[in-house]
């Protein structure tokens, strides 16, 4: 099972925008709607930001959003904050019974 | 609240075994599964596989088949991984993470470092 594809880096400056994408197959993004994503400060462990493709879990910010298209999965961060400068993971649940993640893009906010 | 707890940091030196624990509390051990996931140095995230706590029922990762063992003790809420065969690649911050009934990683423990060097 290969590794979803994330772009490395993006960036943006205070209250912008930015859409971080997470490209899969048919064997997982593009079959299921079990599209999650996780934000990782340095030395922490990584938290759950958007699951389902578009949903959040309480206490995330609504700046937070989620969609899929085929078999590509986005992430964006509405207004950015120097707080969320970190690094973004995509992960989907596979038809194989596994699961995959993205190999990650840092962010940072200029 | 829901906790993973991790143990303690190891070294080991290559053609060892390794055996992680992770211990839950705050909610019903039994009810959700658990993952393992991996990530080495300055890299990403790995996922290595996953245990049902209810049954011991396991799925491994293709790359981890053979080397790696899920297992759990339901009396005292405690999830371990236990990795075989130890090479100087496998040293990474090994992560629980429980499962979210959504096929996700809802809550994480802090990790254990496993350091493999001769």
């Amino acid at each position: 099972q290969s590794a979803l594809t994330q772009p490395p880096s993006v960036s943006g400056s205070p209250g912008q925008s930015v859409t971080i994408s997470c490209t899969g197959t048919s064997s997982d993004v593009g079959t299921y709607n079990r599209v999650s994503w996780y934000q990782q400060p340095p030395g922490t462990a990584p938290k759950l930001m958007i699951y389902e493709v578009s949903n959040r879990p309480s206490g995330v910010p609504d700046r937070f959003s989620g969609s899929k298209s085929g078999n590509t999965a986005s992430l964006t961060i509405s207004g950015l904050q120097a707080e969320d400068e970190a690094d973004y993971y995509c992960s989907s649940y596979t038809i194989s019974s596994t699961w995959v993640f993205g190999g990650g893009t840092k962010l940072t906010v200029l | 609240q829901v906790q993973l707890v991790h143990s303690g940091a190891e070294v080991k030196k290559p053609g060892a075994s390794v055996k992680v624990s992770c211990k839950a509390s705050g909610y019903t051990f039994t009810g959700y599964y658990i993952h393992w996931v991996r990530q080495a140095p300055g890299q990403g995230l790995e996922w290595m596989g996953r245990i049902t706590p209810n049954n011991g029922d396991t799925n491994y990762a293709q790359k981890f088949q053979g080397r790696v063992t899920l297992t759990r003790d339901t009396s005292i809420s405690t999830a371990y991984m236990e990795l075989s065969r130890l090479r100087s690649d496998d040293t990474a911050v090994y992560f629980c993470a429980r499962d979210g009934h959504g096929y996700n990683f809802d809550y994480w423990g802090q990790g254990t470092l496993v350091t493999v060097s001769s």
